[in-house]
């Protein structure tokens, strides 16, 4: 399976745009790309996935880069509920199943 | 949210002793996994159903069992349990394998 790096840790302050990198340069070009964040005492939520365009939705936006080896999470406007872990996860399209990383650890400093 | 409750939500039980989780959904979801949850090593995929009697072993498949007999319960067994399987047990829907849903989880203790 192809691999993602990511921070393990990124601070931000509170009602500020946060970018979430994510690194997956032996991407292949049938991987999906994911993201789920979660949340303290949770289970993990689905937050947003593409293909080759950027995509947004409700809860934020996913910017994929030309050549697909790098990825951005954006959440627009931070609350202190954003605080979670991110996974930035990939998933071949044939691929039943999705292979969880350590993610990326969101503070959000009020 | 998705409709999908795990019981029980916690369970402490002794070395060597059978015990089953259950995933239960009401979605109709086709397919259904069982991770795993350990400080220091994240979210790890045990089994997966991709339709009823159809499963497939995960990333830590070893010393756990599951069956899918309907569409709505998806069963993990731990034949013996060992100290090595205390952790955090998250079930997961989905239905076409794009997004996934997951229940609240179940904190086993095996002492």
């Amino acid at each position: 399976d192809a691999k993602t790096t990511q921070p393990n840790s990124m601070e931000s302050n509170e009602e500020e745009p946060v970018h979430l990198p994510c690194n997956h340069s032996t991407i292949s070009g049938t991987d999906y790309i994911h993201w789920y964040r979660q949340l303290p005492s949770q289970g993990p939520e689905y937050v947003i996935h593409g293909l080759t365009s950027n995509v947004n939705n409700r809860m934020a936006s996913l910017a994929i880069a030309e050549d697909r080896k790098s990825s951005t999470l954006i959440l627009h406007r931070a609350t202190l509920r954003d605080a979670a872990v991110y996974y930035c996860i990939l998933r071949e399209n044939r691929d039943d199943k999705i292979i969880f990383g350590k993610g990326t650890r969101l503070h959000i400093l009020p | 949210d998705a409709g999908i409750t795990q019981s029980p939500r916690h369970k402490v039980t002794e070395t060597g002793t059978p015990v089953t989780l259950r995933c239960h959904q009401t979605e109709n979801h086709r397919y259904m996994y069982w991770y795993r949850q350990d400080p220091g090593h994240g979210l790890r995929l045990i089994h997966y159903s991709y339709g009823v009697k159809d499963t497939d072993k995960g990333e830590v498949s070893d010393g756990y069992s599951v069956s899918r007999s309907k569409t709505e319960d998806f069963l993990l067994t731990l034949e013996s349990a060992t100290s090595s399987q205390t952790s955090v047990y998250f079930c997961a829907i989905s239905h076409s394998s794009y997004e996934q849903y997951f229940g609240p989880g179940t904190r086993l203790t095996v002492t």
